[in-house]
């Protein structure tokens, strides 16, 4: 059974510091994508990353997919309070490309002003 | 272009009733998939078809739940004698495969929220 594990489960930080929350499994991912959820609504997709040791920007985020491809972090610098939501990493198995995603538990992260 | 809708939003059933949801995916996608969320949890794979054949069932999908996508557009799954353990969001996304052994992203609608009391 594929898992993803995420961490920390919930950070609660200041405005204008920076975080990294963590994506680890024991398989390997074909992709692994990076959603961010708000309170009683569907993820909304932050971006994909594919190739391992790939870096993505998006802003002020980075994504980074492990050469083996099984762990990913992402990067957050100098939070806003807009940051603010449940974080998701989510892959999809490598021999099942376009099928399920598996889901880590997520990241509840806070930005206080 | 709009996204991922569902319907409805919110159904709060007694126990033991059947609810219906519905979710009509982007409209070029050929995948669609079911997922259901807890609290406090990532979202967790139900279903999923590919145009309207179902591909996947989740060991979590009983068989209270059947989901259908009969013209390969919109999809329904419906819960019967519904339990208290359903509650839950339960959220559909749709994906364009553009050809086999590829990988696409998926794209999720706002949820819909089931309270059964």
């Amino acid at each position: 059974t594929q898992l993803l594990e995420q961490s920390p489960q919930f950070l609660s930080i200041q405005e204008g510091e920076n975080l990294t929350v963590y994506c680890n499994s024991s398989s390997v991912f074909s992709s692994l994508q990076w959603y961010r959820q708000e309170p009683g609504e569907g993820p909304v997709l932050l971006v994909t990353v594919v190739t391992g040791g790939e870096v993505k920007k998006l802003k002020r985020l980075t994504f980074q997919f492990g050469d083996a491809r099984k762990d990913s972090s992402l990067h957050i610098t100098a939070a806003q309070t807009g940051d603010t939501g449940l974080y998701l990493c989510a892959g999809s198995g490598l021999y099942n490309q376009g099928g399920k995603l598996i889901f880590g538990q997520g990241t509840e992260l806070s930005v206080k002003p | 272009d709009t996204g991922v809708s569902q319907d409805p939003r919110h159904k709060i059933t007694k126990r033991g009733q059947n609810v219906t949801f519905r979710c009509d995916p982007i409209s070029e996608h050929n995948r669609l998939y079911w997922y259901r969320q807890t609290l406090g949890q990532g979202p967790e794979f139900l279903t999923y078809f590919q145009n309207e054949a179902q591909l996947e069932k989740s060991r979590l999908l009983s068989d209270r739940f059947s989901a259908e996508r009969p013209k390969g557009s919109f999809s329904t799954l419906e819960i019967q004698r519904t339990e208290q353990g359903d509650s839950a969001m339960y959220l559909c996304a749709s994906s364009l495969l553009a050809y086999r052994g590829g990988w696409s992203e998926q794209f999720f609608g706002p949820g819909t929220r089931l309270t059964v009391l």
